[in-house]
């Protein structure tokens, strides 16, 4: 079965420098969610999206900013990078269906900030 | 504000033996869903089992169940017959549902399985 793709898995930063993660969610499925892992934390919710509509904000920092696109595909781009943004993140998608359905998480993106 | 609890930092199981991990949470609504996700060394985040908090029924998946007390808000994952493959971070997660669907986690309990 197909399963949440995010590119890249690995990302090398300055400080000061911009990323883009990107996170290509399951066929069919319409709702995008970023979370942020901390080294030996547990995941943060930053945003989600709704049929390419903003439906939560989290923790995420105004450095931050997200988007769906029209084909439901996610991109997180982070400017200004800080030594503290390095960290695990996460994409994960859902079907909603008019009720919870489950999340399901891609691999990572693991970005180090130097 | 829902919160999730784990109690226990690391948690130890002799292979083909029986293990469960707690988990607390805190919540006002009456309507809402629970999780178990198992991220082993590879940092993946794998779903284990789901529960929905309108059902009495405690949900099962294999070898992983679960021991869903409501009023108590409580919600234990068991392991049965223990795998080597099964020593990971183990993560409680809340969801509300609806437009605010996402997961609040627990701090996790690291599980290590002994041969």
């Amino acid at each position: 079965a197909a399963g949440v793709i995010q590119s890249p898995r690995h990302l090398i930063k300055e400080k000061r420098e911009t990323a883009t993660l990107k996170c290509y969610p399951i066929p069919r499925h319409d709702t995008v969610y970023w979370y942020q892992q901390g080294p030996g934390q547990d995941p943060q919710f930053l945003i989600s999206f709704y049929e390419k509509m903003q439906s939560d904000k989290g923790s995420i920092p105004d450095r931050f900013s997200a988007q769906q696109f029209s084909d439901y595909h996610s991109e997180l781009n982070m400017s200004s990078l800080e030594l503290g943004d390095s960290a695990l993140y996460f994409c994960a998608s859902s079907r909603t269906s008019g009720v919870t359905d489950t999340q399901y998480f891609g691999p990572g993106t693991r970005l180090t900030v130097l | 504000a829902q919160t999730v609890t784990q109690s226990q930092p690391e948690m130890s199981v002799q292979e083909a033996e029986t293990v469960t991990l707690s988990c607390t949470y805190d919540t006002s609504e009456s309507d809402y869903y629970l999780f178990w996700y198992k991220q082993p060394p590879s940092r993946q985040m794998i779903l284990v089992i789901r529960q929905e908090a309108y059902k009495q029924q405690n949900a099962t998946e294999n070898r992983f169940s679960v021991n869903f007390q409501k009023a108590a808000k409580s919600f234990s994952l068991k392991i049965s017959d223990s795998q080597l493959g099964d020593a990971a971070m183990y993560f409680c997660a809340y969801s509300y549902g609806g437009a605010t669907n996402k997961l609040i986690f627990g701090t996790g309990t690291l599980l290590a399985v002994q041969p």
